[in-house]
């Protein structure tokens, strides 16, 4: 079965610092990874997602991943980061119609 | 509208109510999902419909009954809850196996 580790409950960050949050997964064959984000009080907004291509995916608001098969990781980057993207952020596997979602990283930016 | 949209946002129901949730997307998908996101413990998957045919049940109580009239709007439907049924319900679309799109959630609370 597909599972999701998020290492990070929580991680700080200084305003304009840059940003990685680590994901792995365990699946047998190529996934569908995503990273999504939430605010407090509202629904996951989709970030960004790889299905096959290049191993390096764009996303909205500045946001990247890279995909790396030998690592069974899909690690969620950004080179400044803002007051604004304090939330959680949740890494997913898909298969089908199933996504299995880690436990999330909750993001704190200091100013 | 645009989205996926959820009524009620908040609800407050003592253990004998019955209420309903609706769920509505207006991005011509045809999958609908309902999860459950509680305190500390990753996203739950409760029901996945598919042109308005359940495909998956992951085990829910049956104090908990969805319903999907057509492949855009999804309900669930609830009677008798106990207190650890209070969370944050979320709803998603999608066309089959491809991404996921949430609403932004109804935070039930279970007295």
């Amino acid at each position: 079965a597909q599972s999701v580790t998020q290492p990070d409950i929580h991680i700080t960050v200084s305003e304009g610092a840059s940003l990685e949050l680590r994901c792995n997964y365990s699946y047998g064959a190529t996934p569908y990874l995503f990273w999504y984000v939430q605010s407090p009080g509202q629904g996951l907004q989709l970030l960004l997602k790889y299905f096959s291509g290049d191993t390096l995916v764009q996303g909205i608001k500045g946001f990247e991943a890279e995909f790396k098969r030998s690592q069974s990781s899909f690690n969620l980057r950004k080179p400044s980061v803002h007051w604004s993207d304090a939330a959680e952020y949740f890494c997913a596997v898909g298969e089908g119609n199933k996504l299995v979602f880690g436990a999330g990283t909750i993001l704190r930016v200091k100013s | 509208e645009t989205g996926v949209t959820q009524t009620p946002r908040h609800l407050v129901m003592g253990m004998t109510n019955k209420k309903s949730l609706k769920c509505e997307q207006h991005l011509g998908h045809n999958a609908m999902y309902w999860y459950k996101q509680s305190a500390k413990k990753p996203l739950e998957l409760m029901f996945v419909y598919n042109f308005k045919e359940q495909t998956e049940n992951n085990s829910v109580p049956s104090r908990f009954s969805p319903e999907c009239p057509n492949s855009s709007h999804l309900f669930l439907h609830l009677h008798t809850l106990q207190p650890e049924d209070s969370a944050l319900y979320l709803c998603a679309s999608s066309q089959s196996g491809d991404t996921q799109y949430f609403g932004p959630g109804t935070r039930l609370t279970v007295l």
